[in-house]
């Protein structure tokens, strides 16, 4: 069974400083993996995903992830915060392996705050 | 680009009243839609896979007649919290995807509130 885990729930940076938010897989196939964002009150919007092509992803806004095999990892990074960033991330694997069911088993999400 | 919209996004009802809740995909034909459930600072977690035309499908401890989805159309999907209680309370957000793409598109949520 595939499961995700984001280490840390609360991260804080400051306005330029660099993002790392961890998140670190287990998958008996190999996974098709996503970042989430989700502002306050709102559904979720893809931030990227990795689906077994280039194991370094660029998504929206400025973040990327790193596929990491041998890490069993798919951090995601920002170089420079911005205040517009602060939101909660969730990490998540598809089921499966990204095949027909696309049920995706998501992180327990980390809260980012960015301080001025 | 593909757009999934929720109605109500708030709604507040009584106790023991039936709430339902509107799923429609906007410009694409969505084959499967999930609903998930989530609670205050918690991860969403998976409650139903609905396919248009058929069955949903629940996951373990989820009350399918609690619970009753409904995928009548390629476009649309509900779910209905029958018979709510305060515990039902929480932000229940869906998902959609059409045939063939690895990418889901989630609507913006629809929090219910039962007093």
């Amino acid at each position: 069974a595939q499961s995700v885990t984001q280490l840390g729930s609360h991260v804080s940076v400051s306005e330029g400083a660099l993002v790392l938010l961890r998140c670190n897989y287990s998958s008996s196939v190999p996974p098709y993996l996503f970042w989430y964002v989700q502002y306050p009150n709102q559904g979720l919007q893809l931030l990227l995903k990795y689906t077994s092509a280039a194991t370094l992803v660029k998504g929206i806004n400025g973040f990327e992830a790193e596929f990491k095999k041998s890490e069993t990892s798919f951090h995601l990074t920002k170089p420079s915060a911005h205040m517009s960033d602060a939101a909660e991330y969730f990490c998540a694997v598809s089921e499966g392996g990204g095949g027909a069911t696309n049920k995706l088993i998501f992180g327990t999400g980390t809260l980012l705050a960015v301080q001025p | 680009g593909a757009v999934v919209s929720q109605h109500p996004s708030w709604v507040i009802c009584k106790s023991g009243t039936s709430v339902k809740i509107e799923c429609r995909s906007l410009d694409f034909q969505a084959t499967t839609m999930f609903w998930y459930r989530q609670f205050p600072k918690q991860s969403l977690m998976l409650m139903a896979t609905s396919n248009e035309g058929s069955k949903a499908t629940y996951e373990q401890g989820v009350e399918k007649d609690k619970f009753l989805i409904n995928h009548a159309s390629l476009t649309l999907s509900t779910l209905t919290v029958t018979s709510a209680h305060p515990e039902d309370s929480s932000f229940y957000i869906c998902s959609a995807r059409t045939g063939g793409s690895n990418v889901l598109t989630f609507g913006a949520g629809s929090r219910l509130t039962v007093l």
